[in-house]
């Protein structure tokens, strides 16, 4: 089992959308979660971080972290075309961050 | 200008050659990583280092080397460089969340 998983997609959703990406973790000793963005031929954009248990917005954006299920989530309000990339979920375990292998994410004008 | 800067951004080599790539950030971070990153592996970790003078190895350290003997700089290098480390390299530093360098494209002829 994977550390750190997530579904690969693609996942297409239309303009206006929203887009939700899951991301699920082994080790309970996580202390916080991450998600970045990559465009293609570029590095990993931190987009956002979350802590503690519930959800955390900003913008369009939403994390949910539930620990007791090992789950976190990213929601994309209002999709847009530029929000096409793929998305990595990272999870710190005491400094040694570990990441997903990415969901790639399309949103269809 | 703050951040995480690498060098060069492409490279070209051939087999058997050394090769180092450089990793400078201005944020004095104690940690930096290197990562590469290939199609169907995601992002795994070849050497981090907690702080000067101390590194470690991560998920995939043969055939590379680390120094750190000034906080803001962590170059990596390929004693004899193979086929198989044809990739992108991404360096990132954090005290907590990770920010990433826009990365290096090495291709081992």
């Amino acid at each position: 089992q994977k550390e750190v998983e997530q579904n690969s997609g693609p996942l297409s959703v239309p303009e206006g959308a929203i887009a939700s990406l899951n991301c699920t973790y082994s080790d309970r000793g996580s202390q916080s979660f991450f998600w970045y963005r990559q465009y293609s031929g570029k590095s990993p954009e931190l987009i956002m971080s979350i802590y503690s248990n519930g959800d955390k917005e900003d913008g369009r954006f939403t994390a949910q972290l539930n620990k007791a299920s090992q789950y976190v989530s990213l929601l994309i309000r209002d999709s847009q075309p530029s929000d096409s990339a793929t998305y990595l979920c990272a999870v710190n375990v005491d400094n040694d961050m570990r990441f997903g292998a990415g969901t790639r994410l399309t949103v269809k004008p | 200008d703050a951040g995480i800067t690498q060098s060069p951004r492409y490279k070209i080599t051939e087999t058997g050659r050394q090769v180092t790539l450089m990793c400078h950030q201005t944020w004095s971070h104690s940690y930096m990583f290197w990562y590469r990153q290939d199609l169907g592996h995601g992002l795994r970790l070849i050497y981090y280092s907690a702080a000067a003078d101390i590194t470690d190895k991560g998920e995939v350290p043969d055939g590379y080397v680390v120094s750190r003997s000034k906080t803001e700089n962590f170059p990596l290098t390929l004693e004899s460089a193979t086929r198989s480390q044809t990739s992108v390299y991404f360096c990132a530093s954090s005290q907590d969340e990770q920010y990433f360098g826009p990365g290096t494209r090495l291709t081992v002829t």
